[in-house]
């Protein structure tokens, strides 16, 4: 069974404070995807790599940052963090094509005061 | 721009009846049409897809049917079951990438 993990289920942070989500699969897979998760807006892409090193913006990118050091690891970065980043944060993971079968992690759900 | 748009927001069915969601897209390149179950507490996880060289797919009590001239698809889930309670995402993929609806809250009722 492919298997994405997630640091944490739940998260509080303040204003400003720099945050990191980490996202781990255990597949090989080429693709690793990072989306936010609100309300009535269905699950919207923040960023996606689909290989080392490699990065692209996706729908929402603002106020966010990505890294991608290992294949099996993807981090979000939150430079700063606002009270309109009070998310879910899904991450996922496919293999080679982009139109694949994503699998997703469980969730963070990030608070921020 | 693209979009994905899903209806209903929220469906409420008895159990044994059916539900059906539908989802439109405005991006005709798209080609790949996967539909997503997401149980509370959990990631969402794929039920069904199509491509666009396919009309209909069934997989036991839940099918999807697609219309690319008219830009549509849909899931069907028949004799609902209490376990088929969730939110039901649909997606489409303009440009190659997954563009989510908003998601249905299915609720089945005993």
């Amino acid at each position: 069974d492919v298997k994405v993990t997630q640091s944490s289920r739940y998260l509080v942070k303040r204003t400003g404070e720099k945050v990191f989500l980490e996202c781990v699969q255990d597949m090989d897979h080429e693709n690793m995807f990072w989306y936010r998760q609100d309300p009535g807006l269905g699950l919207r892409l923040i960023y996606f790599s689909y290989d080392v090193k490699m990065k692209e913006k996706g729908d929402i990118p603002e106020g966010y940052s990505v890294s991608r050091e290992k294949k099996e690891r993807f981090s979000l970065i939150l430079e700063s963090a606002s009270t309109n980043q009070t998310s879910m944060y899904l991450c996922a993971s496919s293999p080679g094509q982009l139109q694949e079968t994503q699998y997703f992690g469980p969730g963070t759900r990030l608070l921020v005061l | 721009g693209e979009n994905v748009e899903q209806h209903p927001s929220t469906l409420s069915v008895q159990e044994g009846d059916s539900a059906v969601i539908k989802c439109t897209y405005s991006d005709s390149a798209s080609n790949y049409f996967p539909w997503y179950k997401q149980e509370l507490g959990k990631g969402p996880q794929l039920i069904i897809d199509i491509r666009s060289n396919v009309g209909e797919k069934k997989d036991q009590r839940i099918a999807v049917t697609l219309n690319k001239t008219a830009k549509h698809f849909s899931l069907h889930i028949t004799e609902t079951q209490p376990e088929d309670s969730a939110v039901y995402f649909c997606a489409a993929t303009p440009r190659g990438k997954l563009q989510f609806g908003a998601g249905t809250q299915v609720v089945v009722t005993p």
